[in-house]
């Protein structure tokens, strides 16, 4: 079974330009996690989705993130502009659900996008 | 929001057994105990959870204390593969839905 697909894997832009990572999650997942992971930091939620709809977008800076998921498969995470203390990995998780018994499994991550802002 | 503590670091043998101790004081009744891995270069990846009783699969055990304000993450052979970031995590639990905090994890170094 394929895990959690993201790409791109690296990625380097200069500061004030857009940028969009692709998270494509595990067959079946009806959650879908975009976490945000600084250097010798653990990661940090920033949007969470069941199927489509954005239920937990608290930490989201909406000022310049968006994200949005098609037809509650795929999903992309977008920075415009991009600022220098963006630079950090970006995680992409799924799992088959976060409420109930079913949101006490376990969430599976993908390898995640290093973003380079200079 | 309930919080964990765990040493930056740890250092073990190749082949010998690891416990890896988490603190949780403020953890709730309903709080399940997480914990996953991350390799170097890699997301994290699920190790093994529980609730109250200790817990055993093919990647490790948990203990947990009998007031579950502590846990040990059970490595029962520890290979230079097993060399990782390792979080200890409690499922929050606001409204019904789950969500995990990460800390800074323990970060274990295996010799051979």
């Amino acid at each position: 079974e394929a895990g959690v697909v993201q790409s791109p894997r690296y990625k380097i832009i200069e500061k004030k330009q857009p940028v969009a990572f692709w998270c494509n999650p595990i067959s079946g997942h009806n959650t879908l996690y975009w976490y945000l992971q600084n250097l010798g930091q653990g990661p940090e939620l920033l949007i969470r989705y069941e199927n489509e709809e954005a239920v937990d977008d608290s930490q989201l800076p909406k000022d310049r993130f968006s994200a949005e998921r098609l037809k509650g498969v795929d999903s992309t995470l977008k920075i415009q502009p991009a600022e220098l203390g963006d630079s950090a990995v970006y995680l992409c998780a799924s799992s088959l659900s976060s409420t109930g018994l079913a949101g006490v499994g376990e969430q599976y991550f993908g390898p995640g996008t290093r973003l380079t802002v200079t | 929001d309930a919080k964990t503590t765990q040493p930056n670091s740890m250092e073990s043998n190749e082949e010998e057994p690891v416990h890896l101790p988490c603190n949780h004081s403020t953890i709730s009744g309903t709080d399940y105990i997480h914990w996953y891995r991350q390799l170097p270069s890699q997301g994290p990846e699920y190790v093994i959870h529980g609730l109250t009783s200790n817990v055993n699969n093919r990647m490790a055990s948990l203990a947990i204390a009998e007031d579950r304000k502590s846990s040990t993450l059970i490595l029962h052979r520890a290979t230079l593969r097993d060399a990782a970031v390792y979080y200890c995590i409690l499922r929050d639990l606001p409204s019904g839905t789950y969500k995990y905090i990460f800390g800074t994890g323990t970060r274990l170094k295996v010799l051979a």
